[in-house]
């Protein structure tokens, strides 16, 4: 079966970078599916940010189009989010999350709060 | 960007029937393929797939959950409903990109 973790630090500072871990298990993240990042922020809205293919290639939601990256270490079985200049907005549970056009499979979650 | 709008809440009655909606801003249905799915949450907990284009039972869930929908409206109906039901619905498009998602309904015990 596939599992997520998702890993990273639960507070970051306005302006900086969040850099989140998602560690895949049960599946290579090379064999197929497209692997998400999705956010829920406090009052239950739910934002997809972006994927990395199978084959490396990424898509972004337009609306982080210029401060968010998506990328992998395939020898970890590993993909990675970096969200760059965060303010208070970006509160929110971050899961990690596969699946072809629904998501069958998510992490737990990791809450992230940006506060100075 | 499709906006899908969910009524914020539902009260029922345990055993009773839940009808859950959701409305797409355009239609998200090609062809044969109604491309909406709905998810279950509970606190503190990832969100689960129930229902994948809209009709088709994942695996694992009870047949008590069921699907029905085209074009712009579409349901989720729970009957019977049960104590384990309690928890936030959504639904999602995969019509066009990025995905988007319903603002949820919260399922809560008349």
């Amino acid at each position: 079966e596939i599992q997520l973790q998702e890993s990273g630090p639960g507070l970051v500072k306005p302006s900086q970078s969040l850099s989140l871990t998602c560690s895949v298990t049960g599946y290579t993240i090379t064999s197929g599916y497209d692997w998400s990042w999705i956010r829920k922020f406090p009052g239950n809205k739910m934002e997809w940010m972006g994927y990395i293919s199978n084959s490396g290639s990424t898509n972004y939601n337009p609306s982080l189009k210029i401060r968010i990256s998506i990328t992998r270490d395939t020898s970890k079985n590993q993909f990675f989010l970096q969200l760059n200049s965060v303010t208070t907005e970006d509160t929110a549970t971050y899961y990690c999350a596969t699946g072809l056009h629904y998501f069958d499979y998510w992490g737990q979650g990791v809450m992230v709060t940006v506060s100075s | 960007d499709i906006v899908l709008t969910q009524s914020p809440a539902l009260a029922v009655s345990l055993g009773q029937r839940a009808t859950i909606s959701c409305r797409a801003s355009q239609s998200v249905s090609i062809s044969r393929y109604n491309l909406m799915h709905w998810y279950q949450q509970k606190p503190g907990q990832q969100p689960k797939l129930l229902i994948y284009r809209a009709s088709n039972l994942a695996s694992g869930i009870p047949a008590r959950f069921s699907g029905s929908g085209s074009g712009t409206d579409f349901t989720l109906t729970i009957n019977p409903v049960q104590a384990d039901d309690i928890a936030t619905y959504y639904c999602q498009q995969s019509r066009e990109s990025p995905p988007t998602f319903g603002g949820g309904t919260k399922l809560e015990l008349k």
